[in-house]
């Protein structure tokens, strides 16, 4: 168990819907990054937060978005779902958002769009 | 953008060594971390390479040549519970900062008995 938690575990939705994907990091870590994995792309890095405001951006779309909050939890955003954002959606923490610091990975939000 | 490159899979027998090849564009590099991630499950920390040479832990150790674009996972004495999927992520740094890791797809482990 890694310390971050993530809810839901499971999401079927329907394309053109929107939902909401929650993470909670490790107890004192202040940074929080979000990453997308589907079996033919790997892991994608899409956006990190740190201490409330974002710190680094990847591979993220217009459609995605997301923030961290002052008790430093983080939502991400999907909106106008297509089903090729069906994927694994996993959160990941750090202490301070240094590059070269572990991340700490959630246990993923799996979300199918039908 | 970065490029990484690892095996899509390798197979190995239970007790024996195997080593985990991964390439990757140099330019912005400043750093190497492999990750072990069992189907299903979260990526979990192995190790993290920034200087040339071999770092090892346990069983497990990394190497890195910042110059060749080069790093390998070498597992020793393999148990079936070794079986997963191992990334091997780069950290690039552009003018603004870190960008985040850039992961390679992955190289899925069979260990057979």
């Amino acid at each position: 168990d890694s310390g971050v938690t993530q809810t839901p575990k499971h999401l079927i939705t329907a394309t053109g819907q929107r939902v909401t994907l929650r993470c909670s990091p490790r107890s004192g870590d202040l940074s929080v990054y979000w990453y997308q994995q589907s079996l033919d792309q790997g892991l994608q890095f899409l956006i990190q937060y740190y201490n409330g405001e974002e710190r680094a951006k990847g591979n993220i779309l217009e459609r995605f978005s997301a923030q961290q909050f002052p008790d430093l939890h983080s939502e991400l955003n999907l909106s106008s779902l297509e089903l090729g954002d069906s994927a694994l959606y996993f959160c990941a923490s750090s202490a301070t958002g240094g590059g070269q610091e572990t991340q700490y990975f959630g246990p993923g939000t799996r979300l199918l769009v039908l | 953008g970065q490029n990484i490159d690892q095996p899509t899979e390798m197979t190995a027998t239970e007790g024996a060594i195997v080593q985990i090849n991964c390439t990757y564009q140099t330019s912005g590099f400043n750093g190497l971390f492999w990750y072990q991630q069992h189907a299903g499950e979260a990526p979990t920390f192995l190790s993290y390479n920034v200087l040339d040479g071999l770092e090892e832990k346990g069983r497990f150790s990394s190497f890195l040549s910042r110059s060749k674009g080069y790093s390998y996972l070498l597992l020793k004495e393999l148990q079936m519970k070794d079986s997963a999927s191992y990334l091997c992520a780069a950290l690039m740094y552009s003018g603004g900062g870190a960008d985040g890791l850039t992961f390679g797809k992955g190289t899925h482990l069979i260990i057979q008995p």
